[in-house]
């Protein structure tokens, strides 16, 4: 198994651009859930998903979108990049044959200028 | 908010054990105690949850209070490859809700 992956895993973006980060997981879980870490801090929740077609909102949500489509991918949108966006993004995944301990991918390094 | 609280910072000697407590004071009959580590800059790795009863595993044990309101992790001996920030958070295993990590506690296992 793959696990959890992420791509890419550097990016920079102009202020406005909008972008896409993927997410993956080859599990068969069915929660999966998207983090953001900025500096010294800990990890935010900014969407989650409790299965294909349902998604929810986190801690900060604001000027992300997120769909699931199918159980192995859960994409992550930035609508219109502001520079508050650069931070660290973790994709993460659980499921109950696993007692939901969340597997994490590597991350995604995102600056915005 | 954070439904934990860690201490910020820990050293550890090398070899000895490290014992991480956590307060989890408004913990609810049905929320387990999870704890994570993360190392450097990569994602979170599970390490160990429990609901009451002491646990162990080959990474860790956990002690949980009688009340649940506080628990430590204990990492038996400690090596450099330990030097992580350990996070305790608190989530119902029977289904996912909004889970909210805190800054956790960065240890330090010195040489």
């Amino acid at each position: 198994n793959a696990g959890v992956t992420q791509t890419p895993k550097f990016q920079v973006l102009k202020t406005g651009q909008s972008m896409t980060l993927q997410c993956a997981q080859d599990m068969n879980h069915e929660y999966m859930s998207w983090y953001r870490q900025d500096p010294g801090m800990g990890l935010r929740l900014i969407h989650y998903s409790v299965g294909a077609g349902i998604t929810d909102q986190g801690e900060v949500p604001n000027g992300y979108n997120v769909s699931r489509s199918t159980t192995e991918d859960f994409p992550l949108r930035l609508l219109s990049a502001a520079p508050s966006q650069t931070s660290v993004y973790f994709c993460a995944s659980a499921g109950e044959g696993s007692n939901y301990e969340q597997y994490f991918g590597p991350g995604t390094r995102l600056t915005v200028t | 908010d954070a439904k934990t609280t860690q201490p910020p910072s820990m050293d550890c000697a090398e070899g000895r054990a490290a014992n991480l407590p956590c307060n989890h004071s408004t913990i609810s009959g049905n929320e387990y105690v999870y704890w994570y580590r993360q190392i450097h800059s990569q994602g979170p790795q599970y390490i160990i949850h429990g609901l009451k009863n002491n646990e162990t595993n080959e990474m860790a044990s956990l002690i949980i209070t009688e009340d649940r309101k506080s628990s430590t992790l204990i990492l038996p001996h400690a090596t450099l490859r330990d030097t992580a920030v350990y996070y305790c958070i608190v989530q119902y295993s029977g289904g996912y809700q909004k889970v909210t990590f805190g800054t956790g506690t960065k240890l330090q296992v010195i040489p």
